[in-house]
């Protein structure tokens, strides 16, 4: 077990709908990075976090937006909800923001839009 | 162009056999790569780093060749359990993740 975990484990939405995913990450981690795997694909990155703050973003729309926590924990919030948002959501925590750490995953969010 | 492709396979190995793959990157300036282990429908589990000089770790081995901007893994001696889906990873603050090559060890 990495001692990330994550909340809820499935989920089933609405198309419009918003909904927040949930990431506790490793105790002494201070970087949450989130990313989506859809179904036969590899994960994409969606952005991270370092310190509270975004510390970078992939080819993601707006309407998806994060949080960290002064205890680093994180939240994904997606507007808008469209059918190709159905996938796994994964977090990760690390160390730093830097590349040197490794990344270790939470066991991810399945999101079905309907 | 993708930023990390993989042969997406599948790979169907008897026990003890090798099997060997490849992902090509397109950043040049990448400088730090891992393969990563995927069982169907957990999380990515980090299986090695790659380095420079190429490393082994028990039956599994990974090439990296800068200059052809391509990583490689071999298995050694397939076991049942290696059977699961390998993601390449190029990770350049954030990790990018190739599609996957799936791999099935039949007994």
């Amino acid at each position: 077990e990495t001692g990330v975990t994550q909340s809820p484990t499935h989920l089933i939405k609405t198309r419009g709908q918003q909904v927040t995913l949930r990431c506790s990450s490793q105790s002494g981690h201070n970087t949450v990075s989130w990313y989506q795997q859809a179904l036969g694909q590899g994960p994409q990155f969606i952005f991270q976090y370092y310190r509270e703050e975004e510390n970078g973003r992939g080819n993601f729309p707006p309407r998806f937006s994060g949080l960290q926590f002064p205890n680093y924990s994180s939240e994904l919030n997606v507007n808008a909800l469209e059918l190709d948002d159905s996938a796994l959501y994964l977090c990760a925590s690390s160390l730093d923001g830097s590349s040197s750490y490794e990344q270790y995953f939470g066991p991810g969010t399945r999101l079905t839009v309907t | 162009r993708k930023e990390v492709e993989q042969d997406p396979g599948p790979f169907n190995v008897p026990e003890g056999a090798t099997v060997a793959f490849n992902c090509t990157y397109s950043n040049s300036a990448s400088q730090s790569f891992f393969w990563y282990r995927q069982d169907c429908r957990k999380e990515p589990k980090l299986l090695m780093s790659v380095y420079s000089s190429g490393n082994e770790d028990g039956r599994f081995t990974a090439q990296l060749n800068r200059a052809s901007q391509y990583i490689s893994l071999l298995i050694r001696d397939s076991k049942l359990s290696d059977s699961a889906t390998y993601l390449c990873v190029v990770n350049d603050y954030k990790l990018s993740f190739g599609a996957g090559t799936t791999v099935t060890v039949r007994a």
